[in-house]
Order: structure tokens, then sequence, then C-alpha cells
């Protein structure tokens, strides 16, 4: 079981938006930096949203982050077919010393 | 532009040995916090280990601690992880990635290598 909890699945159509949660506690998401994830099919993760909502090179505004509390939201707007793929949000966990990811969440776009 | 290849995967029996390597170009490896990630078939993913710059910082998943060793080479622009007493439950590919840092600890994982593909298997 992970210590940060996502949903194991979301859907939506093209051209839609979506939002991604990721929940944790005071250890890990209420005091450390998130960062999310996406995983294509077939490929390594890459790099999406970091720190408040910071995008690396690359990757399209239609992607955003934000942290309330002990929780993460990634947003997706304008959904493409492109876009279906596995997303993962993860951050330090000062307790346990450890780096800790979110279960995964499998984008479908309809 | 960066690049990472992980090496020395395949497959080994219960209770084998196995080393990682991870070949790091296109950016400052000697001041980069550097990290072990892997993935279980059809899992998500698993951080494994995290050794800062110059190796002063290193941490274990409980998972692998007592287990495996991680290691750096600065001057070959290397990282290393020393996998003993393998289980079956540590079939997985392992990725190599980079990581920013505050402190002591990283926050972000920048960059990731396509990983290497370790079977523990009789």
């Amino acid at each position: 079981q992970s210590v940060l909890t996502q949903p194991p699945s979301v859907s939506a159509a093209p051209g839609q938006q979506v939002t991604i949660s990721c929940s944790g506690g005071s250890s890990n998401i209420g005091n450390n930096y998130v960062s999310w994830y996406h995983q294509l099919p077939g490929t390594a993760p890459k790099l999406l949203i970091y720190d408040k909502n910071e995008r690396p090179s690359g990757i399209p505004d239609r992607f955003s982050g934000s942290k309330s509390g002990t929780s993460a939201t990634l947003g997706i707007t304008g959904l493409q077919t492109g876009d279906e793929a596995d997303y993962y949000c993860g951050t330090w966990d000062s307790s346990l010393s450890a780096w800790v990811f979110g279960g995964g969440t499998k984008l479908t776009v309809l | 532009e960066v690049q990472l290849v992980e090496s020395g995967g395949g497959l080994v029996k219960p209770g084998g040995s196995l080393r990682l390597s991870c070949a790091a170009s296109g950016f400052t490896f000697s001041i980069s916090y550097m990290n072990w990630v892997r993935q279980a078939p059809g899992k998500g993913l698993e951080w494994v280990s995290s050794i800062s710059s110059d190796s002063t910082y290193i941490y274990f998943a409980d998972s692998v601690k007592g287990r495996f060793i991680i290691s750096r080479d600065n001057a070959k622009n290397s990282l290393y992880l020393q996998m003993n007493s393998l289980r079956a439950e540590d079939t997985a590919v392992y990725y190599c990635a980079t990581a920013a840092a505050v402190g002591a600890t990283p926050y972000l994982l920048e960059y990731w290598g396509q990983g290497s593909l370790v079977t523990v298997s009789a």
C-alpha cells in the first residue's frame, strides 16, 4: 500500500479536462515539494510538474499542479489521446527518510 | 542532452547477486543527487535508494535495506546498485534518475534512464 493515495483510474473525452488527486500527510506532502510524473506505455517515467506549478521544458501549459495542505492535484485541460498514460505523484517523506510515490493513476481518453 | 544508460540487468536465481550500473552524460554528474527507482511488471513506481553528490547522504527503502548497496564514482560519471540476497519480489525494471535536492534530501526526480530489467527466478 502506497504512502500517497491516488485514484487507480480516471477518464474523460478528448478536449475535456481532468484532475488527479494525491493525498498524503504532514510528513510528506504537507511539508515537502510534490512532483508529478507521467509514463507513456512501454517507456520510462518523465517529470511533468514540480515545485508549486513548474513545468520542464517541452511540457505544455495544459498541465498544471496545485497543493493544499496534505493533498496535491494534477490538472490536465484540452485532453488529447496522446495524454493516455500512467500518472504518479511523488515527494520526500521526512519521517520515513524515503522518497514516496502514489500508486499511480491510469488516464484513459475516451 | 542528458543521458542515463543502465546496464547489468539479467536473470539471476533467488539468493544471488547482481550489480547494476548507470552511465551518465550531458550534465555535471559530480554535483548531482542520484537515485534508483524500480517498477515490477504491471505495477507502479517504487523508490529504491538515493545518494548525494559526495556520497555523504544515502537512503534506502525498507524493502531493500541491508541487501542493496548504492555507490557512485564521480570520476567515471557512474552510479551503481549492488543487489545481494535477491528475491523473486525484486524482479523489476530498475531506473536510475537524477534528482534536484534541497539540503540533504531530493525534492524532484528530474531525468530518467530507460531502465534495466532484473528477473529473479529459479
